[in-house]
């Protein structure tokens, strides 16, 4: 099974801030990567698809990278709105696994 | 509106089983691979269960093979999972979530879950 590994698992950050969450993969999964936010009590939602590909409505503040075994999640000014949780998951292999998990709390 | 629906879960004893379902309207039901995954209190996303547009690919999680059963309604809009055997550790809320994936010539595309249902909590406890 392919093992994807988030960092940070929990972050602390101001409205207006850059923050960036890395998606590791245990072997290369080329761009089949996607992020998804999720809120307490929601169900997830896609933001990045393939890797880089920012899904429908999603705002372009958020933006995303990376190939192979690396991939970064970024957002370029947080706002209220986007503190929440992001999985990464890929979608190369099946068990279509997930990263744990980063927590992103207002500071 | 674009819409999945689960439904059928609740309290069940360790041992017994439940059929979940899954809803969809809104889109063409019948042109996406459809997945469950789930969700155990304060834990992560795992995905459970995929199956292909023909219902001819089915795949599962190792944690629920032999236990759990996939299947589709093309006709009736509708996914299913069946749980048999159900143990404390499969108490979660189970999501049904759609994916656009295929091929381009050779190349295989998996553009994510872009439609998720509102979940449907299943309990497993004596």
């Amino acid at each position: 099974d392919i093992q994807m590994t988030q960092s940070p698992s929990s972050l602390s950050a101001s409205v207006g801030d850059r923050v960036t969450i890395t998606c590791r993969a245990s072997q290369s999964i080329g761009t089949y990567l996607n992020w998804y936010q999720q809120k307490p009590g929601k169900a997830p939602k896609l933001l990045i698809y393939a890797a880089s590909s920012l899904q429908s409505g999603v705002p372009s503040g958020f933006s995303a990278s990376g190939s192979g075994t690396h991939f970064t999640l970024t957002i370029s000014s947080l706002q209220p709105e986007d503190f929440a949780t992001y999985f990464c998951q890929q979608g190369y292999s099946t068990p279509y696994t997930f990263g744990q998990g980063t927590r992103l709390e207002i500071k | 509106e674009v819409q999945l629906v689960e439904s059928g879960g609740g309290l069940v004893k360790p041992g017994g089983s439940l059929r979940l379902s899954c809803a969809a309207s809104g889109f063409t039901f019948s042109s996406y691979t459809m997945n469950w995954v789930r969700q155990a209190p304060g834990r992560g996303l795992e995905w459970v269960s995929s199956i292909i547009i023909s219902s001819t690919s089915i795949y599962y999680a190792d944690s629920v093979k032999g236990r759990f059963t996939i299947s589709r309604d093309n006709a009736k809009n509708s996914l299913y999972l069946q749980m048999n055997s159900l143990r404390a550790e499969d108490t979660a809320v189970y999501y049904c979530a759609r994916v656009e994936e295929g091929y381009n010539w050779n190349d295989r595309y998996y553009y994510g879950m872009d439609v998720w249902g509102q979940g449907t909590t299943v309990t497993v406890s004596s």
